[in-house]
């Protein structure tokens, strides 16, 4: 099975720099996923990683250790439009090739 | 490009009644999946479909089951209601990556069904 952890509420500051853990325990890992929810959306995919290090897509950027069963987010110049959900996701081979196991979300409000 | 589409996007049932949601995939997308989202379990899978049959299952009753169509659209029904099955219900869509890659496979989700069930 898997255990995916990320904390539950965030709040950060507009024009910040905020980071966003997910601890994961799989067998078998094929990859983690990071998704974006606002509320009363559908997620939407912000990034991939399944080798070690770091990969930066403009202000978002995304780091895995699979050592260390770790992934953080990193938002940097936060916007309001920012506030939103954060969805840790892992695939593994007890999830097959095209689902994914979600941590329960991290709730992101940046303040003015 | 059209984006997935879900039908209904609300909708209200009694207890013991029976629902089915539509889904349809991002063209060219043939792989389908199904996922619960309810504020005290998360996301969680439903099952998924390719080329009509079901490929992988999540730890749902045998009341919750799904199709696939030839066109790749799929359908999930639920039967005899419950109260706890009120959530929104969430498709997603995927190119079949394989073999190396096929961890990659991105899932782009529709804006869900929300389900109420009194």
């Amino acid at each position: 099975g898997q255990n995916i952890d990320q904390p539950t509420e965030m709040t950060a500051t507009e024009g910040a720099i905020v980071q966003i853990n997910c601890t994961y325990q799989t067998s078998g890992f094929n990859g983690l996923f990071w998704y974006q929810q606002h509320a009363g959306e559908a997620p939407t995919f912000l990034s991939y990683n399944v080798l070690d290090g770091l990969e930066e897509k403009g202000r978002f950027s995304s780091f895995l250790s699979r050592s260390k069963g770790y992934s953080y987010l990193l938002l940097k110049e936060l916007q309001m439009k920012d506030s939103a959900s954060y969805l840790c996701a892992v695939r593994d081979q007890d999830t097959g090739r095209r689902a994914l196991t979600f941590g329960s979300g991290t709730r992101l409000q940046v303040q003015p | 490009k059209a984006g997935v589409t879900q039908t209904p996007r609300y909708l209200i049932k009694t207890r013991g009644q029976q629902v089915t949601l539509s889904c349809s995939p991002i063209s060219g997308h043939r792989s389908v999946s199904w996922y619960q989202q309810t504020p005290g379990q998360g996301l969680q899978f439903l099952f998924e479909y390719f080329s009509e049959t079901q490929r992988n299952k999540g730890n749902f009753p045998g009341r919750f089951s799904g199709r696939q169509f030839s066109n790749s659209r799929s359908e999930m029904n639920v039967s005899t209601l419950e109260l706890g099955d009120s959530a929104l219900y969430l498709c997603a869509s995927s190119l079949r990556l394989a073999g190396a890659l096929s961890g990659a496979n991105v899932l782009t989700f529709g804006a869900g069904s929300r389900l109420t069930v009194l």
